[in-house]
């Protein structure tokens, strides 16, 4: 138990469904973000949260629209996505984004299906 | 362009002998090292850290070495065990640019009885 939860573990979903991915930290951090990792790929950062604020946005397309409300909650809202984007997405946290040498916690992920 | 590379998707290894995982990278920037250790449906866990003014860095039975000039790190666990057995990435995290760990695509381990 690394203290990030992701719901739910699984998603199967439509190419015009609307879904959303949820996070919460336990730990008390300030920075949230949100991988994807797809079939013999590296994990790639999409999204970083910092105290609520959005930091960074690695060019990640707007059929993915992350939420945060609280430093605590973390949300990736899916719509009109594509079967590409099918992969595991992760969760995770650390103490505060902007700090040197930080190591991140992660969630155990949602492994999305997009038929 | 893969700037994190682990070269070997698998590597098998009985129980007690010496794993060494490979990583090499292309940034020069990049002056933080990481590796973490992913076991089926869960998310990765930190493992180990090194930052680029160290050669070495050792936390029990896991050492991870710098190679700064050859731009490589590897990872040694001495002895290893089978609960061991899990995929392991490399990462690394560019100057002035804390939350951006680029990571490698990972080596799955397996250590045999």
């Amino acid at each position: 138990e690394t203290g990030v939860t992701q719901t739910p573990r699984h998603l199967v979903m439509g190419m015009t469904n609307k879904k959303s991915l949820k996070c919460e930290q336990h730990l008390g951090h300030n920075a949230m973000y949100w991988y994807k990792q797809s079939a013999k790929k590296p994990l790639e950062l999409m999204f970083v949260y910092n105290f609520k604020e959005q930091t960074e946005n690695n060019s990640v397309p707007s059929r993915f629209s992350p939420e945060c409300p609280n430093s605590s909650h973390l949300f990736l809202h899916l719509h009109t996505l594509q079967p590409e984007d099918s992969a595991l997405y992760l969760c995770a946290s650390s103490q505060e984004g902007g700090v040197r040498n930080e190591k991140l916690f992660f969630g155990s992920g949602t492994q999305l299906s997009v038929l | 362009d893969q700037q994190v590379k682990q070269n070997s998707p698998s590597l098998s290894v009985q129980e007690g002998r010496i794993s060494i995982l490979n990583c090499d990278y292309t940034n020069s920037m990049f002056d933080y090292f990481l590796w973490y250790k992913k076991y089926p449906a869960e998310g990765p866990t930190f493992l180990i850290s090194i930052s680029s003014i160290k050669d070495k860095n050792e936390d029990g039975r896991f050492t991870v070495f710098l190679n700064k000039s050859a731009k490589h790190l590897s990872l040694h666990i001495v002895p290893s065990q089978p609960g061991d057995s899990a995929v392991y990435f490399c990462a690394a995290r560019p100057t002035g640019t804390a939350s951006k760990l680029t990571f490698g695509t990972g080596t799955r381990l397996q250590v045999t009885l």
